[in-house]
C-alpha cells in the first residue's frame, strides 16, 4: 500500500531558526514528490516539485531533497519568519494510477 | 492566468440534507480531481476525471456521493444525504500534465 507519513505533526520554533520538515513514503517507485503549503481556510500552494531523477530543488529560503532509496524527503526552511507559519504537506505522485498520495501535514508555527 | 475556482467557500447543513459543490478548472486542463480533506489529515482523492470521463473513483462513497463533469469543463460534487463524518474541506484541482493546481476549497460543516 502506498503511504506517505510526515513527522512531526506540529512544530513551533522561534523566528530566525533554520528547520527541517520530514516526509517518508513506502513505495519508492514515485514519479515525483511535491511540497505544498496550506494556510488556514485556504487551498494548497505548490512550493517545490522534485522529479524522481533529481536529488533536490531550491526556491529562495526553501530547499527540498529526495532520497528514493530510503523513501525520504526533507523540506529545509532557512531563517524562518512568522509569515512561514502554515501547514506543510508533502505528496508523492505515482505513475501507476496517476495518483497524488498526501501525508497528513506538519503544522508549523514561527514565533516572533 | 485564472486559477481553479470553487463555490461556495463555506456551507453549513444539517445531517441527512443534500449539498452540491462546483468547480471550474484552469482553462485547457483536461484532468480534474476532487479531494476530501478532514481536519488534521492530508487530502484524499475522491474522484478523477479525464475530460468528461471518470479515471478513478475507487475512494468515492458511491452510496451518497456523486460527481459529474459536464462537457469536460466544470464539475459538480454532490452529497446526498450528508453525514456528520462528511464535515471536511473539499478541494478541486486540475492539471494539464502531471502538476496539479488546487482551488481554495469548500469547507463543509454537517451538524
Amino acid at each position: 500500500k502506498q503511504e506517505v507519513t510526515q513527522i512531526p505533526a506540529a512544530l513551533s520554533v522561534p523566528e530566525g531558526e533554520n528547520l527541517v520538515l520530514n516526509c517518508s513514503f513506502t513505495d519508492s517507485a514515485i514519479y515525483n514528490l511535491q511540497w505544498f503549503r496550506q494556510d488556514p481556510g485556504k487551498g494548497l500552494t505548490s512550493l517545490l516539485l522534485i522529479q524522481s531523477s533529481q536529488r533536490e530543488q531550491t526556491s529562495g529560503r526553501l530547499n527540498a531533497s529526495l532520497d528514493k532509496s530510503s523513501g525520504r524527503s526533507t523540506l529545509y526552511i532557512a531563517a524562518s519568519q512568522p509569515g512561514d507559519s502554515a501547514t506543510y504537506l508533502c505528496a508523492a505522485y505515482y505513475n501507476q494510477g496517476g495518483k497524488l498520495i498526501f501525508g497528513q501535514g506538519t503544522e508549523l508555527s514561527v514565533k516572533p | 492566468e485564472a486559477g481553479v475556482a470553487q463555490s461556495p467557500r463555506y456551507k453549513i447543513i444539517e445531517k441527512r440534507q443534500s449539498v452540491a459543490f462546483w468547480c471550474n478548472p484552469i482553462s485547457g486542463h483536461a484532468t480534474l480531481y476532487w479531494y476530501q480533506q478532514i481536519l488534521g489529515q492530508g487530502p484524499k482523492l475522491l474522484i478523477q476525471f479525464q475530460n468528461n470521463g471518470v479515471v478513478d473513483d475507487s475512494q468515492l462513497p458511491k452510496d451518497r456521493f456523486s460527481a459529474e463533469r459536464l462537457k469536460g469543463v466544470d464539475s459538480t460534487l454532490k452529497i446526498q444525504p450528508a453525514k456528520l463524518e462528511d464535515s471536511a474541506v473539499y478541494l478541486c484541482a486540475s492539471s494539464l500534465a502531471v502538476e496539479q493546481f488546487f482551488g481554495p476549497g469548500t469547507r463543509l460543516t454537517v451538524l
